[in-house]
C-alpha cells in the first residue's frame, strides 16, 4: 500500500485566496483525521470522519475552514479565504478506529501551506 | 483543561549515549498515552502506546514508562543513533462522552544526535 497520500506537498498562496488540500487514506481504513502543526502550537486535531461522516469538528478554528469526505477514498480540507496565520503543515491520517489502543493512525507526509 | 507538557524542548547528545524525555499531563478521564517519533519533513510515527495498567513498554531501543498516579511518562532511548534525531511527541487520550477519544498533544522534544 502507498500509505496516506496528500497533495499538494507544498502550497504558497496569497492572503484571501481559496486553498484546497487533498487526502487519500489507506484503503480499508474507515477513519480519517485532519491535523495542523505549527511551531507554536504543535500538532492539533482539526476534524475527523468515520465512514465519510464528520464526527468531531471541534478543532476547526473558524468558519473559514471546511472539510468534506465525499467517499471512502478522498477528503478535502478547504480554507476560504486564507490568512497568513493559516500557514502551517497540514497532516492527514487514517486508521481503522479512534481507539489508539487497537488502531494505529497512519500519517501522510503533510502539506506545507504558506499564505503571504 | 487537558494539557500535555514535554521537557526538555530540545536536547543534543552524542551518538551512543542514552537520554530520557519527559511528559507530564493533566488529562481526564485518562485512556492511554502514546509516544510518536516525527522525522523532519514527515508525518509522526507511533513508537509505543500505554494504557492505565501498564508501567513499562519497550520498542527496540525505546522504552516508555508510565506513572498514572503522578501523571508522568518518560521515553528512554538507549545507545542513541544518528537516525534517532527527530521530534518526539507525547499524546494523551481522554475517554469522551460518546465512546470516542479526545487526543491532547504535547509540543514535542527536538532531539539531535551528533557524531
Amino acid at each position: 500500500d502507498a500509505g496516506v497520500i496528500q497533495s499538494p506537498r507544498h502550497e504558497v498562496t496569497e492572503m484571501g485566496q481559496e486553498v484546497t488540500l487533498r487526502c487519500k487514506p489507506i484503503s480499508g481504513h474507515d477513519y480519517l483525521f485532519w491535523y495542523r502543526q505549527t511551531m507554536m502550537r504543535g500538532l492539533e486535531l482539526l476534524i475527523y470522519f468515520n465512514n465519510n461522516v464528520p464526527i468531531d469538528d471541534s478543532g476547526m478554528p473558524e468558519d473559514r475552514f471546511s472539510a468534506k469526505m465525499p467517499n471512502a477514498s478522498f477528503s478535502t480540507l478547504k480554507i476560504q479565504p486564507s490568512e497568513p496565520r493559516d500557514s502551517a503543515v497540514y497532516f492527514c491520517a487514517s486508521s481503522n478506529g479512534t481507539s489508539v489502543i487497537s488502531y494505529e493512525q497512519y500519517f501522510g507526509p503533510g502539506t506545507r501551506l504558506t499564505v503571504t | 483543561k487537558n494539557q500535555v507538557e514535554q521537557s526538555p524542548q530540545s536536547l543534543i547528545i552524542l551518538e551512543g549515549k542514552n537520554c530520557t524525555l519527559q511528559c507530564n499531563y493533566t488529562v481526564s478521564p485518562f485512556s492511554n498515552l502514546r509516544w510518536y517519533k516525527q522525522d523532519t519533513g514527515r508525518g509522526p510515527v507511533s513508537l509505543t502506546i500505554m494504557t492505565f495498567s501498564e508501567n513499562t513498554k519497550s520498542n527496540g531501543r525505546y522504552t516508555a514508562t508510565l506513572d498514572a498516579d503522578t501523571k508522568q511518562s518518560s521515553l528512554h532511548i538507549t545507545a542513541s543513533q544518528l537516525s534517532d534525531s527527530a521530534s518526539y511527541i507525547c499524546v494523551v487520550s481522554a475517554r469522551g462522552n460518546f465512546g470516542n477519544e479526545k487526543l491532547t498533544f504535547g509540543t514535542g522534544t527536538r532531539l539531535t544526535i551528533i557524531p
